[in-house]
């Protein structure tokens, strides 16, 4: 069964931080991976999709990584704004699997002005 | 955003009543997912479709059960709703191999 840690599991910083959340997943043989944004009381907003034959994906202030070796994955969050407080989610699917994605419980991230 | 609707969004009901799930897509994507969210468990695969009338079990699949019958439609039945049932609910949306879309999600009481 494919686990996935994500740490730190809270994380409160002032507003401007450049920050890195990680991922990591038991199994490395991770096809693609997906980070997910999830607001109180939402549903989850797609932040970036790194496929299986990428390394690294960039949205605007959001980079994330793959390095598939290790099966482990980071998002970077250039200088963080009070807007980004949200519980940040990773997932990753095995390829085989049909997209089932395996999920991470989340980083919650509070951003103060 | 993704074109899905999950209904309802809201719904208490008692236990050992049946629970009918609705999520609907009109993007015409190929797979759909359920998946739960609980506190300390983070989000579960219940079941998964990759076409019409094609469904698979997922990770925590027991006491529920799926129908997709057109492609737009997938729907979540809780055969006899428990306790242990009381979750959100979201529904998911990808083309093959691509980016998974989340509806706005079904918060589930069952008393």
């Amino acid at each position: 069964k494919q686990e996935v840690t994500q740490i730190p599991a809270a994380l409160s910083v002032p507003e401007g931080e450049n920050l890195v959340l990680n991922c990591s997943f038991t199994d490395s043989a991770i096809y693609n991976l997906q980070w997910f944004r999830q607001d109180p009381g939402k549903g989850l907003t797609s932040l970036l999709l790194i496929q299986s034959s990428q390394r690294e994906q960039t949205s605007g202030r959001l980079n994330a990584s793959l390095d598939k070796s290790s099966g482990r994955s980071t998002l970077y969050i250039a200088a963080s704004q009070p807007g980004d407080s949200a519980t940040y989610l990773c997932a990753g699917d095995r390829g085989s699997t049909l997209g089932r994605l395996y999920f991470g419980r989340g980083t919650q991230l509070t951003v103060w002005p | 955003d993704a074109g899905i609707t999950q209904s309802p969004r809201h719904k208490v009901t008692e236990t050992g009543t049946p629970v009918t799930l609705r999520c609907h897509q009109t993007e015409n994507h190929r797979y759909m997912y359920w998946y739960r969210q609980d506190p300390g468990h983070g989000l579960r695969l219940i079941h998964y479709s990759y076409g019409v009338k094609d469904t698979d079990k997922g990770e925590v699949s027991d006491g529920y059960s799926v129908s997709r019958s057109k492609t737009e439609d997938f729907l979540l039945t809780l055969e006899s709703a428990t306790s242990s049932q009381t979750s959100v609910y979201f529904c998911a949306i990808s083309p093959p191999r691509g980016e998974q879309y989340f509806g706005p999600g079904t918060r589930l009481t069952v008393t």
